[in-house]
């Protein structure tokens, strides 16, 4: 079965510091990958995705991640955190098992920075 | 126009009442979704539409209802609801399912509330 795991509840960072939001991957076949941010009382934006070729992949709002796959993860990476990059973050891969038409979520991972 | 809006913002509703909720999005996409998303937790698929066609229920009772009137409206007929249906419901587009994996556009939700 396709499934991605958020390891953290939460993540605390300071302002300036890097951050990262872990994600691990277990899949059949190629991954595809994606990170959403959610902020309060908000739906969820898209910030990137994977599908093939250069493991780091660049989005929205200087956000990157880093696919690896010897160790099926898919962290999300930021080099100095904002606080307004405070939200919950889900990592996301999408089910080919249902012919790519449903996403699996993670549980999420909330994250704070502090001023 | 990247905008997927949902309205009414929120709703309260007694167990008894009929109400609707209304998605639209003017981008061209061909595969919209139904979410429930309970705080602090991942979104919970209910319903993908493709092409205006139903193709996926994830097992939702009968009192949700869900409707694609044409490609750029989904709407959500609920009735005789329960208070632990209470929850953000939310909506989402994509340029098509399967294929190329395409990322979710969400709408910002609305907030159910049955008393």
């Amino acid at each position: 079965a396709q499934s991605v795991a958020q390891p953290e509840d939460q993540v605390n960072v300071a302002e300036g510091n890097p951050l990262t939001v872990k994600c691990t991957y277990s899949v059949s076949g190629n991954p595809y990958l994606f990170w959403y941010v959610q902020y309060p009382n908000r739906g969820l934006q898209f910030l990137l995705k994977y599908i093939t070729g250069d493991n780091l992949v660049k989005g929205s709002y200087g956000f990157e991640a880093e696919f690896n796959k010897s160790q099926t993860s898919f962290h999300l990476k930021k080099p100095s955190a904002l606080v307004s990059d405070s939200a919950l973050y889900f990592c996301a891969v999408r089910d080919i098992n249902t012919g790519g038409f449903k996403t699996i979520f993670g549980a999420g991972t909330r994250l704070f920075v502090k001023a | 126009d990247t905008e997927v809006t949902q309205t009414p913002k929120h709703l309260v509703m007694g167990m008894t009442n009929k109400k609707s909720l209304k998605c639209e999005q003017h981008m061209g996409h061909r595969a919209m979704y139904w979410y429930k998303q309970k705080a602090k937790k991942p979104p919970e698929l209910m319903f993908v539409y493709s092409y205006e066609k139903l193709s996926i229920n994830e097992s939702v009772p009968s009192r949700f209802s869900p409707e694609c009137p044409n490609s750029s409206l989904l709407n959500l007929h609920l009735h005789a609801l329960q208070p632990e249906d209470s929850a953000l419901y939310l909506c989402a587009s994509s340029p098509r399912l399967g294929g190329e994996p395409y990322e979710q556009y969400f709408g910002p939700g609305t907030r159910l509330t049955v008393t």
